[in-house]
């Protein structure tokens, strides 16, 4: 089955303590985004990759860090977790880097991390 | 103020009804114009896309842009209790994944 994986879904943690969200795809895409979601603000993109070992800042970076060493793989990397990083987090994916703005981004089905 | 403004609703219509769900955005740079659902406890669906002005209809769902009033639209005709959902609108001014804007999110209940 086609799918974007994420892990974890539910997160609690305490400020400071580094973390990872991971994130998987199985469709060969070559474009992978991170997203934020709270309410109100709509998503807000955090950081995308155009395909293996290239990435850059989307909207909101401050405070992540993400890499693509594997096509499939996108994890992104909290070094020092702040309350205000507690937010709703989608991976997504979608086929062409050319056309990623209009393709179907395939989303993961969310983590929810709480920083305290 | 946003750059791209929604209504956050609920807005709640009987079923059968039209549904009118509205953006404005003020970078009038913005080429790309989409329509996302998502369900409750999921990740967002592309509904339909836009390039510059004009109509795009896709079964019951219409998408228009106009440009010159920075103002986005998406109606539901014979809208269904399955249309229930947070409706984003996102725009970009390339195509190319990178700096994608969303809205806020209306929420639609479409009641039995």
């Amino acid at each position: 089955e086609a799918q974007v994986t994420q892990n974890p879904r539910y997160l609690i943690t305490v400020t400071g303590k580094k973390l990872t969200v991971t994130c998987s795809q199985n469709m060969n895409h070559e474009y992978m985004s991170w997203y934020r979601q709270d309410p109100g603000l709509g998503l807000r993109q955090i950081y995308y990759s155009m395909n293996v070992e290239v990435t850059d800042k989307g909207d909101v970076p401050e405070g992540y860090k993400v890499s693509r060493k594997e096509k499939r793989n996108f994890p992104l990397i909290l070094e020092s977790p702040s309350p205000n990083q507690t937010s709703l987090y989608f991976c997504a994916s979608s086929l062409s880097s050319d056309r990623a703005s209009t393709d179907t981004q395939y989303f993961g089905p969310g983590t929810r991390l709480t920083v305290l | 103020q946003k750059e791209v403004e929604q209504d956050p609703g609920p807005l709640s219509v009987p079923e059968g009804a039209i549904v009118s769900l509205n953006c404005t955005y003020s970078n009038s740079a913005f080429q790309y114009f989409m329509w996302y659902r998502q369900y409750s406890r999921k990740g967002p669906e592309l509904l339909m896309y836009t390039y510059s002005s004009g109509n795009k209809e896709d079964g019951r769902f219409t998408a228009q842009v106009d440009k010159s009033s920075k103002y986005i639209s998406l109606f539901i005709r014979d809208s269904q209790p399955s249309d229930s959902a947070t409706y984003l609108c996102a725009m970009s001014d390339n195509n190319a994944g990178n700096m994608l804007t969303f809205g806020g999110g209306t929420r639609l209940m479409v009641k039995p």
